[in-house]
């Protein structure tokens, strides 16, 4: 079975600072696809950042990085210069694609970003 | 791109009826997805279909749960004799199968079941 670990469930940040979520998975598969989305109250869920297993470039996307370790199965989110509006809750997520399509999530992670 | 919608945003239903949620996905996208997601958890898996056919299903879709999706666009999702533990809220997504198969969410449908 696929699994993906949140180890951090609640963090704050100053506004400007930067923060990295962290993020593990375990899987026997090579043929996979790591996501991270964002959740703000109350509001629907938004892809943030994705990356290729088979790809060793980390991925960019504006303020938000990640810093994917293969062989370690980490998959961290790095957002700088954080804004009001990432207040969130920040799930990771994997999708195997020899193991059928569907998604699976980590816990979830509550971001917090202070004024 | 009017993105994935869903109807109704919210339902209250007393335990023991039927209820039944509609999705609408990306117009290009032939995959469509269920998830269920409780209070402070991350979504889980129910079931996706490609085009009509529904291709996978996970053990947390009991017996009283159905999912069409009968000309492979829109989908609904029906859960007979509701119990408490139904309470949620049920999500959907879609995707175009090429390559990183990103699914794109919906703004959900929140069960109450009293």
């Amino acid at each position: 079975a696929q699994t993906v670990t949140q180890s951090q469930p609640e963090m704050s940040v100053q506004e400007a600072e930067t923060v990295t979520l962290s993020c593990t998975y375990d899987t026997s598969e090579s043929n996979y696809y790591l996501f991270w989305y964002k959740q703000p109250p109350s509001r629907q869920m938004i892809l943030v950042i994705r990356q290729e297993a088979y790809k060793q470039q980390n991925a960019t996307e504006n303020r938000f990085s990640v810093n994917f370790q293969k062989a370690a199965k980490s998959f961290s989110l790095k957002i700088s210069d954080s804004q009001l509006g990432d207040t969130a809750m920040y799930f990771c997520a994997s999708l195997f694609k020899n193991a059928g399509n569907m998604l699976t999530f980590g816990g979830g992670t509550r971001l917090m970003v202070k004024p | 791109d009017t993105g994935v919608s869903q109807d109704p945003r919210h339902k209250i239903t007393k335990r023991g009826q039927n209820v039944t949620f509609r999705c609408d996905p990306i117009s290009e996208h032939n995959r469509l997805y269920w998830y269920r997601q409780t209070l402070g958890q991350g979504p889980e898996f129910l079931t996706y279909f490609q085009n009509e056919a529904q291709l996978e299903k996970s053990r947390l879709l009991s017996d009283r749960f159905s999912a069409e999706r009968p000309k492979g666009s829109f989908s609904t999702l029906e859960i007979q004799r509701t119990e408490q533990g139904d309470s949620a809220m049920y999500l959907c997504a879609s995707s175009f199968n090429r390559g990183a198969d990103t699914q794109y969410f919906g703004p959900g449908t929140r069960l109450t079941v009293l």
